[in-house]
């Protein structure tokens, strides 16, 4: 079964740091783009950042650019959102995503995660 | 910057009924769109890709049109279990990145 699971969520202070992590099972991980998408409390879902299977390319949110970095580890099939300076606004629900095809780095996703929550607060 | 825009934010139907929910686009998409369905306190599940395709296991009820800057899901005959909150998704090939719309809440009349 093809699944992915999210952990590393938790509550920080503004400016914290925080690494989330998606490990992934059931599918040929390094084949597969992968995203991460976030989700603010009663808000709809916003695009984060995604990478290409080889890890070679990445991009980026507006909104998380410079302070995000997306990386993998497809020795061990599993997705990072490495998170810096933290705001009030990055508080949410956030989800790693798989890419439906093998194709390029963005893409439809067929296969989410259960999401983990991450609470910046003073 | 691509903007989605979904409508109507709201749509009151009864099971039986059928659903058309839009998806239009500030820029051309070609193809490159997806529908989602969220229910509360679940993860989202992929729908439709490139505009008209059905994701595996997605029941024939649900069917994706459209290209260039307008898009529709149709759901031909509600089910109880598809009252939820529907993303359409597009993506850009350079740089490579994702837009969801602002969602439609699919609610019990």
């Amino acid at each position: 079964e093809v699944q992915l699971s999210e952990s590393g969520g938790g509550l920080l202070q503004p400016g914290g740091s925080l690494r989330l992590s998606c490990g992934a099972s059931g599918f040929t991980f390094n084949n597969y783009a992968m995203s991460w998408v976030r989700q603010a409390p009663g808000k709809g879902l916003e695009w984060v950042s995604a990478i290409n299977g080889n890890g070679a390319t990445t991009n980026y949110a507006d909104s998380v650019k410079g302070r995000f970095t997306i990386s993998r580890d497809n020795s061990r099939n599993t997705l990072y959102l490495q998170m810096n300076g933290l705001r009030a606004e990055d508080t949410a629900i956030y989800y790693c995503a798989k890419a439906n095809t093998i194709f390029g780095v963005v893409d439809a996703f067929d296969v989410w995660g259960h999401g983990t929550m991450v609470t910046v607060s003073s | 910057e691509n903007v989605l825009t979904q409508s109507p934010a709201t749509l009151s139907l009864s099971p039986g009924e059928r659903a058309t929910l839009s998806c239009r686009a500030s820029q051309s998409l070609s193809s490159y769109v997806a529908w989602y369905q969220q229910k509360p306190g679940q993860a989202p599940r992929l729908l439709i890709y490139d505009a008209s395709n059905r994701a595996t296991g997605i029941p024939a009820r649900f069917s994706g049109s459209g290209s260039g800057t307008e898009f529709t899901l149709t759901i031909s005959s509600l089910e109880p279990e598809d009252f939820a909150v529907y993303y359409c998704q597009q993506r850009g090939t350079w740089p490579p990145s994702v837009t969801f719309g602002q969602g439609t809440r699919l609610e019990i009349k």
